[in-house]
Formats: C-alpha cells, structure tokens, sequence
C-alpha cells in the first residue's frame, strides 16, 4: 500500500459525459501528479500541482482540468469524453517538488462507451 | 527535451535465467533516475533509484541496475528470474523541468 487513495476503482460512462476523479496523497504529500496510461499511448504526464499551485503541465486536453484542494487532495475533471479516453488515470504523490520518487495510487480505469 | 527509450516492449527469460531490461535516456544526466514495476491491475512500485551517490543501484527482489554515463544507459537486471517477476518494468527520469518521463515500458514474460 503507497499510500495514495484513488476513486472511484473503476468507472464506465458514455461519450459527451464528464467525470472526476478524485486522489488523496499521502500523508504529508505536498505534490501530485496525474497520468494517462493507455495502450497505445504507454503513461503520460498530464499535469502536477504542488499545495493548491499548478506546477507544470504535460499532454493535457483542453476537455480535461484539475485542481488541488487545500486538503491537498486532488480532482482531476474530464468533460466532453470520448471513446480514446478510455484509460487508467494514475495519481501520484512526492513529499516535495522533484525530490525522489512518485508513489503512485492503484488508478481509476475509465471506460467510455 | 528529456526522453527515455526502453528498447524491448517485450522481454521472455526462462527460469533462472538473466533478466536484462534496456533503458536510455537522453539530453543531459537528470538528477534521478528510476525504474519502476507494475504488476496486472496494480499501480506502479519502485523498484530502485539512482541520485548519483553510487552507479551501481540495488533496489527489491533482487533487481540492479548500473548507470553508465558514457552510454547514457540504466539497464537493469536480475541474475535469476523468478516467475513472481513476470510484470510490467518501467523506466523514468525526473529532472528540474519538474516533470518525471516514463518510458514506454517493458513487459516480461518468465517462462517456466
């Protein structure tokens, strides 16, 4: 167990719908970070927030956002989705900005229909 | 940009054999380097990281890895594969551009 929380496991819904999935680092965790992995597309860096701030942004979609609560929590809202959507969405977690490793949640699976 | 190329999408060893998983990375040396495991339906695990205090990393269930500067390289390996280690191997770099890269990963298969 890393420690970092994601839900829902799994998630199937139809095309044109919106959805949030929600993280909760681990305890102390300052930074998270989200991926996308897909078949054909292996594991992309969406986007990491470090408290509350967005602190870079990889391949995210316009149709897609996020945010860090002050709880440090962080929801990551996928609207207008698409059936290449479909994907594990991984959350990960570091103490701090670029130091050491990412400890990674278990994902939400996606399934646009 | 940086990048990490693993060479293989898909790696079979036999039993007790030597594991070896290839990665490259490229532009300047990051200042971490990782490799990472995700077994079926799990996140991603660490398996071992390089911070520069030493080129030759130990990291769980018996895996290494080397980093070779002049070759740009992390492989990793494992002198006996284990049928647990069938799993899916990732590696990655995180640097001051405050992104980590993975690369597309390696999927080892350990045949009996």
């Amino acid at each position: 167990d890393s420690g970092v929380t994601q839900t829902p496991k799994h998630l199937i819904t139809a095309t044109g719908q919106r959805v949030t999935l929600r993280c909760s680092p681990r305890s102390g965790d300052l930074s998270v970070y989200w991926y996308q992995q897909s078949l054909d597309q292996g594991l992309q860096f969406l986007i990491q927030y470090y408290n509350g701030e967005e602190r870079a942004k990889g391949n995210i979609l316009e149709r897609f956002s996020a945010q860090q609560f002050p709880d440090l929590h962080s929801e990551l809202n996928l609207s207008s989705l698409e059936l290449g959507d479909s994907a594990l969405y991984f959350c990960a977690s570091t103490p701090a900005a670029n130091t050491g490793e990412l400890f990674f949640g278990e994902g939400s699976r996606l399934t646009v229909l | 940009a940086q990048s990490v190329t693993q060479l293989g999408s898909h790696v079979s060893v036999s039993e007790g054999a030597l594991v070896l998983l290839r990665c490259n990375y490229s532009s300047s040396v990051p200042p971490y380097l990782f490799w990472y495991v995700q077994y079926p339906n799990q996140g991603l695990q660490l398996l071992l990281k390089y911070t520069s205090a030493a080129t030759l990393v130990k990291g769980i269930n018996g895996f290494e890895a080397e980093f070779k500067k002049s070759e740009t390289s992390f492989h990793l390996t494992k002198p006996s594969a284990h049928m647990s280690d069938a799993a899916e191997y990732f590696c990655a770099v995180g640097g001051k551009t405050y992104k980590y890269i993975f690369g597309t990963g390696t999927r080892l298969k350990v045949l009996a």
